[in-house]
């Protein structure tokens, strides 16, 4: 069973910042936190991975809390191009990595 | 870098062949591969991991003699559909992980069509 919740669906102005949000209230000290997209009859994408600091690369943002219980994924500048399904995972380094349901960010005009 | 590609991208076949995908990983030795399958509408669901040169870990309620998984070389892994029936029509997606590396990177997906 996937270890994290997240909301089954947001909407985002294009140009605005997309903040998505994910809890994962049981993770241990060795799992780290991954984001992935899927955009519709594509394979996912990878976007970003964090342990405990906060990520940044050329795609995303990753802010994850001092607990670690809950992570939020940030895209700076929402493109319609962005609209996909996000999903949030909980995995330790070398583990499997199970999906959930995901959230679907629908980015608008 | 850290390309996968999928063969054949789209595939519609008869009930009771079988049919071969093949996920490679054009830029990368991966040590490890998954295979996954997607229903309409629904999340990815892990059917199994192989790692190189040795057998599939397949997951609870996978058939492995249906679903044949072959990692023979670093750069290439194997999902053999085997007697399919309709009901295994659906969206297969590889990935594949490089050597001390975390994150896994995806094909773009084979959609199996069995009539």
């Amino acid at each position: 069973d996937a270890k994290t919740t997240q909301p089954p669906s947001m909407d985002c102005a294009e140009g605005r910042a997309a903040n998505l949000p994910c809890n994962h209230s049981t993770i241990s000290g060795n799992e780290y936190v991954y984001w992935y997209r899927q955009i519709h009859s594509q394979g996912p994408q990878y976007i970003i991975h964090g342990l405990k600091n906060n990520e940044t690369n050329e795609m995303a943002s990753l802010i994850i809390t001092e607990d670690r219980k809950s992570s939020t994924l940030i895209l700076p500048h929402a493109t319609l191009r962005d609209t996909a399904v996000y999903y949030c995972i909980v995995s330790g380094g070398y583990q499997k990595v199970t999906f959930g349901t995901g959230t679907k960010l629908q980015v608008i005009p | 870098g850290a390309v996968v590609s999928q063969h054949p991208s789209r595939v519609i076949c008869k009930s009771g062949t079988s049919v071969k995908i093949e996920c490679r990983s054009l830029d990368f030795q991966a040590t490890t591969m998954f295979w996954y399958r997607q229903f309409p509408k629904q999340s990815l669901m892990l059917m199994a991991t192989s790692n190189e040169g040795s057998k599939a870990t397949y997951e609870q309620g996978v058939e492995k003699d249906k679903f044949l998984i072959n990692h023979a070389s670093l750069t290439l892994s194997t999902l053999t559909v085997t007697s399919a029936h309709p009901e295994d029509s659906s969206f297969y997606i590889c990935s594949a992980r490089k050597d001390r590396i975390y994150e896994q990177y995806f094909g773009p997906g084979t959609r199996l069509t069995v009539t």
